[in-house]
This record gives C-alpha cells, sequence and structure tokens, in this order.
C-alpha cells in the first residue's frame, strides 16, 4: 500500500518569506506519479505540478519549485517570496503505477501573514 | 473548456435516508474519481471509473456506489445515511489512464453533505 505524509500541519510565515513544504512518500511501486494540490478557503482543489518517477528533473514555475529525490522518497514544494494569496492547504499526493488510487497526505495549512 | 462541475453543491439529509450526488467531468475526460474529505479522516479515496466501468475502489462500505454513464458523466450514491457520512464529497477527472502519464486530477468544487 502507498503512504504519503506531511509532517508539518501547520506554517505560519511572514509575507515575502521563502516556505519549504516536505511530502515523503511510501510505494512498491518502480513507476508513481506524485503532484501536488492546493486548497484555498473555497474548497475547491488545484492542480500544481505533477512528477513522474522515472523524471527527476526539478522544476521552477514562478514562485514556485519542486524537488524530487528518489533517493530519500522525497518531493518537497517551495514557494519563494510569499504572498498573502497563498495562504490555503497545501496537498501532496501519490498514483502508483500499478492502479488509480491517488493517495492524499494530510496536508500542510499555510498561513502567509501581511 | 469547462471545469469539473458538481451538483448540489450543499445537502442536508437525516440519517436513514439515501442521497444522490452528480459529477460532470471535463469535456474528453473519460476517467472520473470520487473522494470523501472530513476533518478527522482527510481526502480518502471512493472509486473511480473508466468507460464506465469501476476501476478501483476504496474501502469505504457497500453503501457507498457510484456509476458513469456513456458520456462520462457519474454519480455516487450514498444510502442509509449515517451522521459519519457528514462530510465534503469531491468528484476529479482526468484525460486518459495507465500508461500516458496524463494522470494529473481536476477536481470540482465539491458537495457539501450535511447528515443530521
Amino acid at each position: 500500500a502507498q503512504k504519503v505524509t506531511q509532517a508539518q500541519t501547520e506554517i505560519s510565515v511572514v509575507e515575502k518569506e521563502d516556505v519549504t513544504l516536505d511530502c515523503v512518500y511510501e510505494t512498491r511501486d518502480t513507476t508513481y506519479y506524485l503532484f501536488w494540490y492546493k486548497q484555498p478557503p473555497s474548497g475547491e482543489l488545484v492542480f500544481l505540478i505533477r512528477r513522474n518517477s522515472f523524471d527527476e528533473q526539478n522544476e521552477i514555475s514562478g514562485r514556485y519549485s519542486w524537488n524530487f529525490q528518489k533517493s530519500t522518497s522525497s518531493f518537497n514544494f517551495t514557494i519563494t517570496a510569499s504572498q498573502v494569496v497563498d495562504s490555503a492547504v497545501y496537498f501532496c499526493a501519490l498514483i502508483p503505477g500499478s492502479n488509480y488510487k491517488l493517495t492524499f497526505g494530510k496536508g500542510t495549512l499555510l498561513t502567509v501573514n501581511p | 473548456k469547462a471545469g469539473v462541475t458538481q451538483t448540489p453543491r450543499y445537502l442536508i439529509k437525516t440519517r436513514g435516508q439515501q442521497v444522490t450526488l452528480s459529477c460532470s467531468p471535463i469535456s474528453g475526460h473519460r476517467s472520473v474519481s470520487w473522494y470523501q474529505q472530513t476533518p478527522g479522516q482527510g481526502l480518502q479515496f471512493l472509486f473511480e471509473y473508466f468507460s464506465e466501468t469501476q476501476r478501483n475502489k476504496g474501502n469505504f462500505p457497500g453503501r457507498f456506489s457510484g456509476r458513469q454513464f456513456s458520456n462520462s458523466r457519474s454519480e455516487m450514491n450514498v444510502s442509509t445515511l449515517e451522521l459519519g457520512d457528514s462530510a465534503l464529497y469531491l468528484c476529479a477527472s482526468s484525460l486518459v489512464g495507465f500508461g500516458t502519464g496524463n494522470h494529473e486530477q481536476y477536481f470540482g468544487p465539491g458537495t457539501r453533505l450535511t447528515v443530521t
């Protein structure tokens, strides 16, 4: 069975600080897919990024960056120069290659204060 | 392109009743998944349908069921409602199945079910 752990339950930062959200995953599959989703107070889950297990290239998209390391089974997410609008719950999730069940972590509540 | 839509957005039911929730996926998406979100258990996978067939099922009792129609629209049904079924029910659609890497799921706004 697969498992996703987000050890940080809540993080509070001041605007313009950089913040990293941690994600550690477990799966027996050699092929798998990792995701980050954002859930603002409105409740709708917003897809941010997908990373395939066979592609360890890290990615930067604007103020967002992701660090995927298979050696430590981690898929961390960094927001640079955080803004109040970044305040949301962020979920890390995993789909193993052998089925289509998306397993979520418990989420990290990020609060960015002005 | 329109996103995933779910109806109704809010629902209040009494214990013992049954409820049907509806989900319309993004046009062209053939996979629809359902999730339950509660403060205690977080986001939990219910089931996934692809081309009208249930491909995967989570660990929920038989009171939870679903189906998918030929136009990819999906419904989820919960019978004999219990207080613990109060939750946000989220539907997600995805373009294709295995092997393509296109596994990202796009979520609807959810249906907030309250059981009293």
